[in-house]
């Protein structure tokens, strides 16, 4: 089955590195994504990696995959206080019935000035 | 070129209240999904759909019922509302590939309380 974890908090500075972390145990995945959550809203899909790719680069966002552990990681540089919000790692695998979706429990991201 | 809309924006029940969450895209996707969101529990999926005419159930499908009634529109029933269906259900549309950071693949969410 899958299964995609997260850590609930992350707190930095303004202007240090944010490094959100991401298990996932379907070895099927064909695409991860992590999308931002603003308080209120809906979710805004922020990058996404093919499974085939170790690394994905995108101004500010570096998304890091480790095919092997089932690792992904989202680095965001310089982060800043409009970073603050909850990230959503996700998983995508083809079943039977198409394309299914599943996310992580969401890590709150805090960034203090 | 609107993306994924639902209907209503919030809504209160009473127990054993019956209602029917909308959700439309205009983007020619062919899946479409249905989330429950709950503090502490991140997304969780309800119901799916691949294509028009299939549907499939996802992680907590029990107490609800879905409807593909073509491509653009996926709607969520619930037939006799509990306290335990208190969330904030999201409606999604997203391709399999070639996606678009700059578009929106989520509805604003249907904050539902049942008293």
């Amino acid at each position: 089955g899958e299964d995609v974890e997260q850590s609930l908090f992350l707190s930095v500075r303004e202007g240090d590195s944010s490094v959100i972390n991401c298990t996932y145990t379907d070895s099927s995945s064909t695409y991860l994504y992590w999308y931002k959550q603003e308080p209120g809203a809906g979710l805004q899909l922020l990058t996404y990696i093919f499974s085939n790719m170790d690394m994905k680069q995108d101004q500010r966002l570096t998304v890091l995959l480790n095919k092997k552990d089932k690792h992904l990681s989202l680095r965001i540089a310089d982060t800043q206080t409009g970073d603050s919000a909850i990230y959503f790692c996700a998983e995508s695998i083809l079943t039977g019935g198409g394309n299914k979706l599943t996310f992580g429990t969401g890590t709150q991201l805090k960034v203090e000035l | 070129n609107a993306g994924v809309t639902q209907t209503p924006k919030f809504q209160v029940l009473k127990t054993g209240q019956s209602m029917t969450l909308q959700c439309a895209q205009d983007m020619n996707h062919n899946s479409m999904y249905w989330y429950r969101q709950d503090p502490g529990m991140g997304l969780r999926l309800i119901y799916y759909s691949a294509s028009e005419g299939t549907t499939d159930k996802g992680e907590v499908p029990n107490g609800y019922n879905v409807s593909r009634l073509n491509k653009r529109e996926f709607s969520l029933r619930l037939e006799s509302a509990a306290p335990s269906q208190t969330s904030v259900y999201f409606c999604a549309s997203i391709p399999r590939d070639r996606l678009s950071t700059d578009t929106q693949y989520f509805g604003p969410g249907t904050r539902l309380t049942v008293l």
